[in-house]
């Protein structure tokens, strides 16, 4: 089992742009969880997808959107980039709650 | 509100001193406390979580309600522990949503 699996790994692009991330959770996992790292930041709980439906969320705007997969694969949109979006993307799977293991991340560069 | 803080942005110190890692936080449920660690260039994983009482690694944290606070503790340091640190909480009734600390980066020097 690789784990959680994050794609792409680094990704750049300009300030009003859209960018499409995905994870795979580890394997027996159903639950999906996303993650915005700033530089020098812990982890910001952006939202939670289970049974495909975006269960919690936190205090991000509504630009950031998600979707979950019937095979439990999951993608994070971020639409109208702005400087400040610029951060690593941390995906995190969990079968029971709160026992997460994480990916490697995605980092995003807007420029 | 939901808070994790860690005081003490960089620590460091010497190979076979003691160390202890600072986490208070702020809730008034009953939290689950974890402690993640990412060593360079790997990702983010768990540590230890203060249910399982486990010892990892030669780590442990007690978790003190009337303090609330997590703190981390080694009693001897060793080079390969040198690595950013994460508190985080968690609430049962959140099914999985975990606040972050802005972590602490350990330096253990030869």
């Amino acid at each position: 089992d690789a784990g959680v699996t994050q794609s792409p790994t680094h990704l750049i692009k300009t300030r009003g742009q859209q960018v499409t991330l995905r994870c795979s959770p580890k394997s027996g996992h159903d639950t999906v969880s996303w993650y915005q790292q700033a530089l020098g930041q812990g982890p910001q709980f952006i939202f939670q997808y289970y049974e495909e439906e975006e269960r919690q969320r936190g205090n991000f705007p509504d630009r950031f959107s998600g979707h979950q997969f019937p095979n439990y694969s999951s993608e994070l949109n971020v639409n109208a980039l702005l400087l400040g979006d610029s951060a690593l993307y941390l995906c995190a799977s969990s079968s029971l709650p709160n026992e997460q293991f994480f990916g490697p991340g995605t980092r995003l560069t807007v420029l | 509100a939901q808070r994790v803080t860690q005081p003490e942005k960089l620590l460091s110190v010497f190979k076979g001193a003691p160390v202890e890692l600072k986490c208070n936080y702020s809730y008034s449920g009953s939290p689950e406390l974890f402690w993640y660690v990412q060593y360079s260039r790997q990702r983010l994983q768990l540590l230890l979580r203060h249910i399982s009482r486990e010892s990892i690694k030669g780590f442990t944290a007690d978790l003190n309600k009337g303090e609330t606070s997590f703190h981390l503790k080694k009693p001897f340091a060793q080079e390969e522990d040198s690595a950013m640190y994460y508190c985080a909480l968690g609430r049962g009734s959140t099914l999985g949503r975990l606040y972050f600390g802005r972590g602490t980066q350990l330096t253990v020097w030869p």
